[in-house]
């Protein structure tokens, strides 16, 4: 069945200290991919997108992730974590050919310690 | 610009209840679109627009209806509330299919008690 999954349903940090959060994604094709990020009680914000060409791609706030075709997979990484950077990542995708449909992973939720 | 706005941010129901959830853009996005998040859930999607007129089913579309009469507004009506409709809903928005990048709203907060 096509899913998304993020494997970590909690992780925590200590500042300073590097991240990655996991994405793995069970489509024929390779789909379109997105991280987004929601703070406590807000909407979500795009971090990054793949859609084609270098399989690492920079995004905002430090974040950057990596496209493993032969993995299926979409990790977010940073190399310093914030304590601002507590919240919650979701990894999404859109199937080739989907009306833009997102459809998402079930989200990692991210504690950073001081 | 707003953005994508929605309104209100909270409100309680009652079961059986009917209300309407509003969503705007100002952004002259074609492709719009309803999600609820459940918690320890990601978003699921619910219904979705891609122009004034034309609306389709996401996947969880009962219990729900949805209109677009403009491009800017796309509200998400639930005629009869039940407990299983506690959840935020989300709104988004994109300019055209192939834009990809979706601009969601603040949300709103649904309890049916």
């Amino acid at each position: 069945a096509q899913s998304v999954t993020q494997p970590d349903i909690h992780i925590t940090v200590s500042e300073g200290a590097s991240l990655e959060l996991r994405c793995n994604y069970s489509y024929g094709a390779t789909p379109y991919l997105f991280w987004y990020v929601q703070s406590p009680g807000q909407g979500l914000q795009l971090l990054l997108k793949y859609f084609s060409g270098d399989t690492l791609v920079q995004g905002i706030k430090g974040f950057e992730a990596e496209f493993k075709r032969s993995q299926s997979s979409f990790n977010l990484r940073k190399p310093s974590v914030h304590w601002s950077d507590a919240a919650e990542y979701f990894c999404a995708v859109v199937p080739s050919g989907g009306y833009n449909k997102l459809i998402f992973g079930a989200g990692t939720r991210l504690a950073v310690h001081p | 610009n707003a953005g994508v706005t929605q309104t209100p941010k909270f409100r309680i129901l009652k079961i059986g209840q009917s209300m309407t959830l509003q969503c705007a853009q100002d952004m002259n996005h074609n492709y719009m679109y309803w999600y609820r998040q459940d918690p320890g859930m990601g978003l699921k999607l619910i219904y979705y627009s891609v122009g004034a007129g034309i609306t389709d089913k996401g996947e969880v579309p009962n219990g729900y209806n949805v209109s677009r009469s403009t491009t800017e507004d796309f509200p998400l009506r639930l005629e009869l509330a039940a407990p299983s409709q506690t959840s935020v809903y989300f709104c988004a928005s994109t300019k055209t299919r192939d834009s990809h990048e979706q601009y969601f709203g603040p949300g709103t907060r649904l309890t049916v008690t």
